[in-house]
């Protein structure tokens, strides 16, 4: 029953590896989101996406490919993993529609990513 | 563009005491605002919004905020805090227009609650 959910919870991967992380939303949204949280919890949205189409792509190494094959799923690939990609990354989606809750975002539980 | 600035990183305060988390924000344009909380290894939970309307809003838990267009603030307050509030709290702002709709974070204050 859970809305929004990402697996797996936890990766631990060494440098240069390649990793993919899935995201999945039962929520009927059409946007969802990818942000990562680093070590202080700051939080920075990465990519978003619309309806399956790019809608954002922050400054981030192209390292990192989003991929939404529908609009209830967005996974992430990371290429050559870097010890400085290790943080929490955290899926969202948010409802179709105009207005103030086209705004709200739901969040996953996040997935911790530690590269050594 | 936005930015939000939560002015304090660590609140702490004894059980059954009122708190306030502060949070300001810049924009030139008209804004939402939300307040997150963040509880240890989860994700981020809405508390509440600010859409339209009554400038006060009510959350879940207890919580309030007010928002203030003249000082561009939207603190966050509780009378009577518990123990199972001890979480992380983010402030977040978005534009009501196209891309300016994505949610810009504050870095987020640390509310620990001491019995």
């Amino acid at each position: 029953d859970t809305a929004v959910s990402q697996t797996p919870k936890y990766l631990v991967t060494q440098m240069g590896n390649d990793k993919s992380i899935k995201c999945e939303q039962n929520l009927g949204h059409d946007t969802m989101y990818w942000y990562k949280q680093d070590s202080k919890k700051f939080l920075k949205i990465m990519f978003s996406y619309n309806n399956k189409e790019l809608i954002i792509n922050e400054t981030v190494p192209n390292r990192f490919s989003p991929k939404s094959p529908d609009k209830a799923h967005l996974n992430l690939h990371i290429n050559s993993l870097e010890l400085g990609d290790s943080a929490v990354y955290f899926c969202a989606s948010s409802p179709p529609g105009w207005g103030g809750a086209k705004n709200i975002q739901y969040f996953g539980a996040g997935t911790r990513l530690s590269v050594l | 563009a936005q930015s939000v600035t939560q002015l304090d990183s660590q609140v702490p305060v004894f059980e059954e005491a009122p708190v306030e988390l502060r949070c300001n924000y810049s924009s030139s344009v008209s804004v939402y605002l939300f307040w997150y909380v963040q509880y240890p290894n989860q994700g981020l939970q809405l508390l509440l919004k600010y859409l339209s309307g009554s400038t006060l809003v009510k959350g879940i838990n207890g919580f309030e905020a007010e928002f203030n267009k003249s000082q561009t603030s939207f603190h966050l307050r509780k009378p009577s805090v518990h123990i199972s509030d001890t979480a992380e709290y983010f402030c977040a702002v978005s534009g009501m227009r196209g891309s300016q709709g994505n949610l810009i974070f504050g870095k987020g204050t640390k509310l620990s609650v001491k019995p």
